[in-house]
C-alpha cells in the first residue's frame, strides 16, 4: 500500500530535550516536505527536499533541522524544543514539484511543556 | 507568507444546500490544488487545476481556476454530511519550490 508514515503519532516532551520525528514514504517520491498546522494559521511549510541531499527552508524553518540521506526518509529534528513548537506536524511526499499530488502522513501531535 | 486567502473561514449548512468557497491571491499561480482534511488525518487531494479558466467536476464538486490564475472556487451541489471537513487550497507561485496553503474553510453539514 502506497503511504507516508510518521512516528511517533503523539509526543509530549519538555523544553530543551532533543527529539526526532521520522517520516518515510514507499512510493519512490523525489519531493518531500514538512508542515506544521496551527489553529488560525493553517498549514505552513517548514522545510522541503527536492531529492537526496537537497533540502531548503520553507516559511517557518527556525528551530528545526532536516536531513535527506535516503530517498525514502526525511526526519524532522528539533534540537532544543520550545513551547511555541507545540503543534500538529505533517510530512508529505510527491513524485515531483508543481501540479503533483502531495501525499500526507497521518500527523504527529507534539506538545512541548 | 500567506499568499492564499480563503473565505469563508467557517460554514455551517444543512444537507441538500449548495455552497461555494473561495481561494484568492494577488499572486499568479502556475497550478492550484484543493485538498480536504478530516479530523485526525492528513489532507487528501481532491483536484489540481493548471489552466486559467479551467473548470473541473468531481461528482457534486465543481472547481474553477480564474482566468488570471490568481483565484479559484469550489462549489458543492446538494451537500451531504460526508462533505464535512476542512477544505484547503494550495498552489505554487511561478517556478517556486514551496507549496503555499490557504488557512482553509471549515465546513459542517448537518442532517
Amino acid at each position: 500500500e502506497a503511504q507516508v508514515t510518521q512516528n511517533p503519532r503523539y509526543l509530549i516532551t519538555v523544553t530543551g530535550k532533543k527529539l526526532t520525528v521520522t517520516c518515510s514514504q514507499n512510493m519512490n517520491h523525489e519531493y518531500m516536505s514538512w508542515y506544521r498546522q496551527d489553529p488560525g494559521l493553517g498549514l505552513r511549510q517548514i522545510y522541503y527536499s527536492m531529492n537526496v541531499e537537497v533540502t531548503d527552508k520553507g516559511d517557518v524553518p527556525e528551530g528545526y533541522k532536516v536531513s535527506r540521506k535516503e530517498k525514502r526518509n526525511f526526519p524532522l529534528i528539533l534540537e532544543s524544543p520550545s513551547p511555541n513548537q507545540t503543534s500538529l506536524y505533517f510530512c508529505a511526499s510527491s513524485l515531483a514539484l508543481s501540479s503533483y499530488e502531495q501525499y500526507f502522513g497521518p500527523g504527529t501531535r507534539l506538545t512541548v511543556t | 507568507t500567506q499568499l492564499l486567502e480563503q473565505s469563508p473561514q467557517f460554514l455551517s449548512i444543512q444537507e441538500g444546500e449548495n455552497l461555494t468557497v473561495y481561494c484568492n491571491s494577488s499572486s499568479v499561480f502556475s497550478s492550484l490544488q484543493w485538498y480536504r482534511q478530516e479530523p485526525g488525518e492528513g489532507p487528501v487531494l481532491l483536484v489540481t487545476v493548471v489552466t486559467g479558466g479551467e473548470v473541473k467536476k468531481l461528482k457534486r464538486l465543481t472547481f474553477q481556476f480564474g482566468d488570471a490564475r490568481k483565484d479559484s472556487s469550489l462549489h458543492i451541489t446538494a451537500a451531504q454530511t460526508g462533505d464535512t471537513g476542512l477544505y484547503l487550497c494550495a498552489g505554487w507561485v511561478g517556478s517556486g519550490y514551496a507549496l503555499n496553503f490557504g488557512k482553509g474553510t471549515s465546513l459542517l453539514v448537518t442532517p
